[in-house]
């Protein structure tokens, strides 16, 4: 069965610090992975998707990566913003059926 | 692109009362997805459909809840009748066709509160 683990829960940085959010799976066998963020009461946005052929997506000033073979993905956030503050949520797709997503990582930025 | 709309918003009800969902995906995505997300937790699937019919509803407590997606269009989740574990954010998703290529795009969720 698959397992997405998040870590850190949580983190907090002064504003400008780049820093890396870390999603680890149990299971290599994914079609691809999602990075989404999700503010305080709203629904899910997407920021980046890996396909399982592919190591890297970047958006702006965010980058994920992907190891399938050691069930690794990691967000990079550059210059961090107190805009970023938010949950991210990472989650894989094992038959493009229904995302398995990890417990997510609460990001705060302070000014 | 209008996104994907879901009402009510918020509810409250209490508990051994019934209560249901919305959601309109967006326009031309055939697969539909229904997800719990506990507080402090990450979204679980409930529910998914491809057009009208259920592709997965292995985690669906189906004791007390039930969905429909009528025309494979519109969707609606049930509960009835509701308990307190039920307390939680009820997120629909859509995309395009089930498949590597294709992102899930999320409404903005139904919170439930039981009492």
């Amino acid at each position: 069965k698959q397992e997405v683990t998040q870590i850190p829960a949580a983190l907090s940085v002064p504003e400008g610090e780049n820093l890396v959010l870390n999603c680890s799976f149990t299971d290599s066998a994914i079609y691809n992975l999602q990075w989404f963020r999700q503010d305080p009461g709203k629904g899910l946005t997407s920021l980046l998707l890996i396909q399982s052929s592919q190591r890297e997506q970047t958006s702006g000033r965010l980058n994920a990566s992907l190891d399938k073979s050691s069930g690794r993905s990691t967000l990079y956030i550059a210059a961090s913003q107190p805009g970023d503050s938010a949950t991210y949520l990472c989650a894989v797709d094992q038959a493009g059926t229904a995302l398995i997503f990890g417990k997510g990582t609460t990001l705060s930025v302070s000014s | 692109e209008a996104g994907v709309a879901q009402s009510p918003r918020y509810k409250i009800i209490e508990k051994r009362q019934s209560v249901a969902f919305w959601c309109n995906p967006i326009s031309g995505h055939a697969t539909l997805y229904w997800y719990q997300q506990i507080l402090g937790q990450g979204p679980k699937l409930l529910i998914q459909f491809q057009n009208n019919g259920v592709v997965d509803d292995s985690q669906l407590p189906k004791d007390r809840f039930s969905a429909e997606r009528l025309k494979g269009v519109d969707s609606t989740l049930k509960i009835q009748p509701a308990k307190l574990e039920d307390s939680a954010v009820y997120l629909c998703a859509s995309s395009f066709s089930p498949g590597v290529l294709y992102e899930q795009y999320f409404g903005p969720g139904t919170r439930l509160t039981v009492t």
